[in-house]
């Protein structure tokens, strides 16, 4: 029984097409968050939704757009994919933003993404 | 210059020993702080949280200065096992949630 799920674990497309990639919690966490991580292995964060709603929008390029459906879901789905997009996208989820413990971050497994 | 920065490292060090990362904070705003771990191709994992008074668990000992605004990590009789990446993570809530990673050090324990 996952707590963080992702889906595609491996993503290899072409550039210009469109892609989403699917996150899951099971958790019962009211937060939930998508992070890039590049070749550098730099872990930088993209997006953050608290109870559904949008409280990071880090500046990344408007051709990635999250979709909340409900507390347990967040999406990203990805337009005109680029070269620069290849890295992995980890999906994490924590209880709260309250500080110390609520703040701990669960992660997924993450989804590898190559353009090509 | 970065919000958070780590000694990317690698430190490479025999089994048994004791080895220490730093990570520095500039926003002193900054909340809460945290150890993560992450493996070769897996995803970063919670190590401990840091707390001003200082915490231990088993091994491992995570220091909090927040007039210098760093903290610390302290590893004692490093195993094999130990060898990963770990992360430094700052929260801050003042004009607006922010979660912040640090670029990670990596721990090679040899035997």
């Amino acid at each position: 029984d996952t707590a963080v799920s992702q889906t595609p674990k491996y993503l290899v497309t072409q550039m210009g097409n469109d892609k989403s990639i699917k996150c899951e919690q099971n958790l019962g966490h009211d937060t939930m968050y998508w992070y890039k991580q590049d070749s550098k292995k730099f872990l930088k964060i993209m997006f953050s939704y608290n109870n559904k709603e949008l409280i990071i929008n880090e500046t990344v390029p408007n051709r990635f757009s999250p979709k909340s459906p409900d507390k347990a879901h967040l999406n990203l789905h990805i337009n005109s994919l680029e070269l620069g997009d290849s890295a992995v996208y980890f999906c994490a989820s924590s209880q709260g933003l309250l500080g110390g413990p609520q703040e701990t971050q669960y992660f997924g497994p993450g989804t590898r993404l190559l353009v090509l | 210059r970065k919000e958070v920065e780590q000694d990317p490292g690698p430190f490479n060090v025999p089994e048994g020993a004791t080895v220490a990362f730093n990570c520095t904070y500039s926003n002193s705003a900054s909340q809460s702080f945290f150890w993560y771990r992450q493996d070769c191709r897996k995803e970063p994992k919670l190590l401990m949280s840091v707390y001003s008074s200082g915490n231990e668990d088993g091994r491992f000992t995570a220091q909090l200065n927040r007039a210098s605004q760093y903290i610390s990590l302290l590893i004692r009789d490093s195993k094999l096992s130990d060898s990963a990446t770990y992360l430094c993570v700052v929260t801050r809530h003042t004009g607006g949630f922010k979660t912040i990673f640090g670029a990670g050090t990596r721990l090679f324990v040899k035997a």
